[in-house]
């Protein structure tokens, strides 16, 4: 199985800049295709698709996310932080199956 | 707008299977694929498998001798069954479509919690 790791927390101020981190074990992209999303979850909610094929803004939200990479290393960035974008961060690859995901990032704040 | 959601038992025994039904409005399950993915307690996410338009099913090889997957498009549902379950199984089960043409969840649903106990 491919592993992705996730730090385990961030802490940020609000109106600053944060940067999550997805290491893969080994490369998720297909050609030009970089087989990374990411995903928000808050308390009691189900996750929420941020961004697909590592750069692509999923329907509906906000241009202050933002994801970029290839191969082994993929990084969410929000960017300026609001109180609203305090939650787990979870980033999946779906390379290979089984389409795993990584252990969440908890964003919070400093 | 597509919406699932989960039903089910929300207690199983140990050694007994877990059932699910996603039940899916807004958009055909004969079309795109759709999976099961739970969450345990401490926040890991494992994917447990798909099944797609047609009904062919993809699983999870730590649980393929566990799980099956399965449909009725007559009543727009697929289900989740997971045998000989132990406390280890005791997690929220989310059901979820795959958007687009590069396996990414874009709807899910709320998630149905189901705990494993005698």
């Amino acid at each position: 199985d491919i592993v992705l790791t996730q730090s385990p927390a961030l802490a940020v101020s609000l109106g600053q800049r944060a940067t999550l981190s997805c290491r893969a074990s080994q490369s998720v992209s297909i050609s030009t295709y970089n087989l990374m999303h990411w995903y928000q979850q808050k308390p009691g909610q189900q996750p929420k698709l941020l961004i697909y094929r590592a750069s692509n803004l999923a329907s509906g939200i906000p241009a202050r996310f933002s994801g970029s990479g290839s191969g082994t290393d993929f990084t969410l960035t929000i960017n300026p932080v609001q109180a609203d974008d305090i939650a787990t961060y979870y980033c999946q690859q779906s390379r290979e199956s089984p389409h795993t995901f990584g252990a969440g990032t908890n964003l919070e704040l400093k | 707008e597509v919406q699932l959601q989960e039903s089910g038992p929300g207690l199983v025994k140990p050694s007994q299977s877990l059932s699910l039904t996603c039940s899916v409005t807004g958009y055909s399950i004969t079309s795109n694929y759709w999976g099961w993915i739970r969450k345990f307690p401490g926040n890991k996410m494992e994917w447990m498998g798909y099944i797609n338009y047609s009904g062919g099913t993809i699983y999870n090889p730590s649980l393929k001798s566990r799980i099956s997957i399965s449909r009725d498009t007559s009543k727009n549902q697929f289900f989740l069954q997971l045998n000989s379950v132990t406390t280890e199984d005791t997690a929220t089960y989310y059901c979820a479509r795959y958007g687009g043409n590069f396996w990414y969840f874009d709807f899910w649903g709320p998630g149905t919690m189901v705990t494993v106990s005698s």
